[in-house]
């Protein structure tokens, strides 16, 4: 079974620009989580996707948002960006149960903002 | 007070040694929890779960959980040189929070030849 896929995986913006990034979960998980890493904050939520609907959403400005389609592919973009935006991101892929919430990480995007 | 607390390391021991990597957690609605292992440059891997108090192995991995210290940890026997690597405590309160994971800021394991 083919495992979580990101693209890009490297990205270089500038400030102001939005920038959209994509991930296919594991076939058949219903669910994607995306997060942020940096070396001084860690891994932190950025929202949850389930059957399309953002079923849960971590403490990031509204520039953040993200959707959700049919096949179960998510999107996540960021508007007017910021230098401090620079970071892993990554996405969690997972069957999205509520009796287990085992995830399953992409390769992640490595964004610069200049 | 951070949601995951984990022992903020860095952790060296010698191959073949037991590391012990422990993690606390505040919300005690807390029902599932993970370990990740995360190589320097890539992204984490699912190493172990939990969902029950007691311990759970896995090979040379056990996970140990107590509830009602809103503990959990993770051993790792017979390390090995390929273990060196930051190790991310996970928990999730999925019945009110479903689909958030909140992850430990990692503990850097070094396993020396």
């Amino acid at each position: 079974k083919a495992g979580v896929t990101q693209t890009p995986r490297y990205l270089i913006k500038t400030r102001g620009q939005q920038v959209t990034l994509s991930c296919s979960p594991i076939s058949g998980h219903r669910s994607v989580s995306w997060y942020q890493q940096t070396p001084g904050q860690g891994l932190q939520f950025l929202f949850e996707y389930f059957s399309e609907t953002q079923r849960n959403k971590g403490n990031f400005p509204g520039r953040f948002s993200g959707r959700q389609f049919s096949n179960s592919r998510s999107e996540m973009n960021v508007s007017t960006l910021e230098l401090g935006d620079s970071a892993l991101y990554l996405c969690a892929s997972s069957t999205g149960a509520s009796s287990s919430y085992e995830q399953y990480f992409g390769p992640g995007t490595r964004l610069t903002v200049t | 007070q951070k949601e995951v607390e984990q022992n903020s390391g860095p952790l060296s021991v010698p191959e073949g040694a037991i590391a012990s990597l422990n993690c606390t957690y505040s919300d005690r609605v807390s029902q599932s929890f993970f370990w990740y292992r995360q190589y320097s440059g890539k992204s984490p891997e699912l190493i172990m779960s939990i969902y029950s108090n007691g311990d759970k192995e896995d090979g040379r991995f056990t996970a140990q959980l107590n509830k009602a210290s809103q503990y959990v940890s993770l051993l790792i026997r017979d390390s090995q040189p390929s273990d060196s690597a930051t190790y991310l405590c996970a928990v999730n309160a999925y019945n009110t929070n479903a689909g958030k994971s909140t992850f430990g800021d990692g503990t850097t394991l070094t396993v020396k030849p």
